[in-house]
């Protein structure tokens, strides 16, 4: 398997624009973790997906955001409006927890920047 | 609210020398808790897990002692090398939040020669 696979690896758009990170997990795992890395707030889980359903959106911070994951080879994050505060680069992850596979998976990441 | 925290100064060390990292955490009821490895420009790497009734695991270089009395995890690389320069990045589950993966800030790791 190629891993967690994240597009774009890099965006740049400008402030209110809709920006759209894809993310394909790694074939098989049941568990899909959308994080947000910055250097002030370090790795901040946004939302993770059992089994294609949302477990826990506590971590969204605001309603400009959204995630789907329509299948189990597919999920993406929205983001619209963007706002420069939203630069960051976030990580998709996946993981088989439900059969002990504790580890979590990443992708690359999408460095956005909000201009 | 729950916090994991993870010292944010680097950690500069000599070569050959033992890295100690520490990773503290309140308000979790911890399943296991992970160490992950951080490259710049990568995503995190997983390295190791300890489970809530372990006390200490090994793997090569790398140890783990997990003390949930303390709520305290330590992180020790032995006979540490150049190429283990980089943020090293604990995170936990907890028993109420079952799959719920969340990260400490990670602290960064630099050996001299």
């Amino acid at each position: 398997d190629a891993g967690v696979i994240q597009s774009p690896r890099h965006e740049v758009t400008e402030m209110g624009q809709e920006v759209t990170l894809r993310c394909k997990p790694i074939s098989g795992h049941d568990y899909l973790f959308w994080y947000r890395q910055t250097m002030m707030r370090g790795l901040e889980l946004l939302i993770y997906f059992n089994n294609n359903v949302p477990i826990d959106d506590s971590g969204m911070p605001e309603d400009r955001f959204s995630a789907k994951m329509p299948n189990a080879s597919f999920s993406t994050l929205k983001i619209q409006p963007s706002e420069p505060r939203d630069s960051a680069v976030y990580f998709c992850a996946s993981s088989l927890l439900g059969t002990g596979g504790y580890e979590a998976f990443f992708g690359q990441g999408t460095r956005l920047t909000v201009v | 609210s729950q916090k994991i925290e993870q010292n944010s100064e680097a950690l500069n060390i000599q070569e050959g020398k033992t890295a100690t990292l520490t990773c503290n955490y309140t308000n979790y009821s911890p399943a296991y808790l992970q160490w992950y490895r951080q490259d710049p420009g990568r995503g995190p790497v997983f390295l190791l897990l300890i489970r809530e009734n372990e006390k200490e695991k090994r793997k090569e270089r790398l140890k783990v002692t997990f003390d949930t009395t303390l709520k305290q995890s330590l992180f020790h690389i032995t006979a540490s090398q150049p190429a283990d320069s980089a943020t090293y990045l604990c995170a936990l589950t907890s028993h109420d939040s079952w799959g719920k993966l969340q990260f400490g800030a990670g602290t960064q790791v630099v050996v001299t020669p």
